[in-house]
């Protein structure tokens, strides 16, 4: 079982729209989880960490359920400049887990 | 934020060649990383690269394979060896923002390099 999975999509969505992504871990050990973002033919960056009481940073909702060992991700009014790939982190001791990525395409 | 520089950022080689990736952080820093993002597919860690000693190998890859050097605190080589069709990826050197070197404080974060898109034939 991989480490971190989630939905690979594509999510195709209106500008303006909300959308949400989900991510499931498969280690309870796990301490620290993130969401990255990876523009095409681009290295990933960070774009934030899930604390356990959930955390917003302008139009982005990051959430974490840890007895369902769930991350999810929502974005608000969604602009054209948020498709990307967004990328499902988990931290287990000192080496990060990558999920598949979920494609995101926001639509004019 | 750190600043990596990965050359070359892309290239085509054939079969059984082999390809060097330089990897260059503008800060020390003791612990490099190396993945590996195939089509498709989510980021691998191949190895991580310590400074003074031998790389550690991540399970399925092997340093005949992958060698690694760690010259220095700001620099490391990833070497695809006796390359297949199989290995075409990108390859990404990537640094922790938990690194004993760097004073910011833990963020979680890791920085990569630009990557270096391989094609081989």
């Amino acid at each position: 079982r991989k480490e971190v999975e989630q939905d690979p999509g594509p999510f195709n969505v209106p500008e303006g729209a909300t959308v949400a992504f989900n991510c499931t871990y498969s280690n309870s050990a796990s301490q620290s989880f993130f969401w990255y973002r990876q523009d095409c033919r681009k290295e990933p960056k960070l774009l934030m960490s899930v604390y356990s009481s959930g955390n917003e940073d302008g139009r982005f909702t990051a959430q974490l359920n840890r007895a369902s060992q769930y991350i999810s991700l929502l974005i608000r009014d969604s602009k054209l400049s948020d498709s990307a790939t967004y990328l499902c982190v988990a931290l287990v001791g000192n080496q990060f887990y990558f999920g598949t990525g979920t494609s995101l395409t926001v639509i004019p | 934020s750190a600043v990596i520089s990965q050359k070359p950022s892309r290239d085509i080689c054939q079969r059984g060649t082999s390809l060097t990736i330089q990897c260059q952080v503008d800060s020390q820093v003791t612990m490099m990383f190396w993945y590996r993002q195939q089509p498709g597919q989510s980021l691998t860690l191949i190895a991580t690269a310590n400074q003074g000693s031998e790389a550690t190998y991540e399970s399925g890859f092997v340093i005949d394979k992958f060698p690694i050097s760690r010259p220095n605190l700001t620099f490391s080589t990833l070497t695809v060896s006796n390359m297949s069709p199989e290995d075409s990826s990108i390859y990404l050197c990537s640094v922790s923002s938990a690194d004993p070197h760097m004073s910011r404080g833990y963020t979680g974060e890791l920085f990569f390099g630009e990557g270096s898109r391989l094609t081989v034939l």
